[in-house]
C-alpha cells in the first residue's frame, strides 16, 4: 500500500468551477501536510503546507485535513484556466536520522476550461 | 522568497559521462537540501537528502557512488551523475529547506533538470 494516494485524473471543470482534490494517506506518523502545483517541465510549487486537522485558507485555496480519517484535501475557488497543472499532495515524517521526509502523491492533473 | 535555482535545466550528453547539476537557494540559508528523481507521470521520489557541511544521507536503493552529492555551503548544492546511462535518464529536482531536523521547515523545490543519455 502507497503511503499517499492521489487519484491521478485529468480532472476537467469549466472556468469558474470549484475544485476539489483529495488524497488519503496510510502513515499516522506524518505531522505536517502540503500542496504543491506543478507545471509541466517545471518544478512544484509550494501552494499550502498544514499541521493540524482543519481548515487553512489562502486567497481562492483551502486545505483541509482530517487525520481521523487520514484525509486531505485542496479547493480552489473560481478556477481559472492558469490553474491547469499537476497538484501534488504529500506528507511529511521524520526519519531516523532526524531529517523530515515528504512522501509525494502520484498528483492529479487539472485542466481548467476557458 | 524562498527561490531555489536549479542548472542546467537540460541536458543530453553521451554514455558514460558525467554531468554535474547545480542547485542554489537564491534568498534564503539552506541548511538542508533534497534531491529527487521524477519519471514521467510518476510521483517524485526522494533520492538523498544533506545537511550542510555533512555527508548525505541516500534513500535505500540509491547508489551513493553513482550520485554524488556535495552541499559544502548555505546556498549551493551539486548532484553528480557519474558515468552515466541510458537509464539514469529522468527529470532530477531539487529542493532546499531550512534545518530539516526541526519542524516547520516547508521544502521549496528548484525547477529540475531533464538529464537524457544517449
Amino acid at each position: 500500500q502507497k503511503e499517499v494516494e492521489q487519484d491521478p485524473g485529468p480532472l476537467s471543470v469549466p472556468e469558474g468551477a470549484i475544485v476539489s482534490l483529495n488524497c488519503t494517506y496510510s502513515n499516522s506518523a506524518f505531522q505536517y501536510f502540503m500542496w504543491y502545483r506543478q507545471y509541466s517541465r517545471k518544478g512544484p510549487e509550494l501552494l499550502m503546507y498544514t499541521y493540524s486537522s482543519g481548515n487553512k485558507e489562502d486567497g481562492r485555496f483551502t486545505a483541509q485535513v482530517d487525520k481521523s480519517s487520514k484525509y486531505i484535501s485542496l479547493f480552489i475557488r473560481d478556477s481559472q484556466p492558469s490553474d491547469s497543472a499537476t497538484y501534488l499532495c504529500a506528507g511529511e515524517r521524520s526519519l531516523n536520522t532526524g531529517f523530515q521526509k515528504l512522501v509525494f502523491g502520484t498528483g492529479t492533473r487539472l485542466l481548467v476550461s476557458p | 522568497g524562498a527561490v531555489v535555482s536549479q542548472h542546467p535545466s537540460w541536458v543530453i550528453c553521451k554514455s558514460g559521462t558525467s554531468v554535474k547539476i547545480e542547485c542554489r537557494s537564491l534568498d534564503f540559508q539552506a541548511t538542508t537540501m533534497f534531491w529527487y528523481r521524477q519519471f514521467p507521470k510518476q510521483s517524485l521520489m526522494l533520492m538523498a537528502t544533506s545537511n550542510e557541511g555533512s555527508k548525505a544521507t541516500y534513500e535505500q536503493g540509491v547508489e551513493k557512488d553513482k550520485f554524488l552529492i556535495n552541499h559544502a555551503s548555505l546556498t549551493l548544492s551539486t548532484l553528480t551523475v557519474t558515468s552515466a546511462h541510458p537509464e539514469d535518464s529522468s527529470f532530477y529536482i531539487c529542493s532546499a529547506s531550512g534545518d530539516s531536523r526541526h519542524s516547520n521547515q516547508p521544502q521549496h523545490f528548484g525547477d529540475g533538470t531533464r538529464l537524457s543519455i544517449l
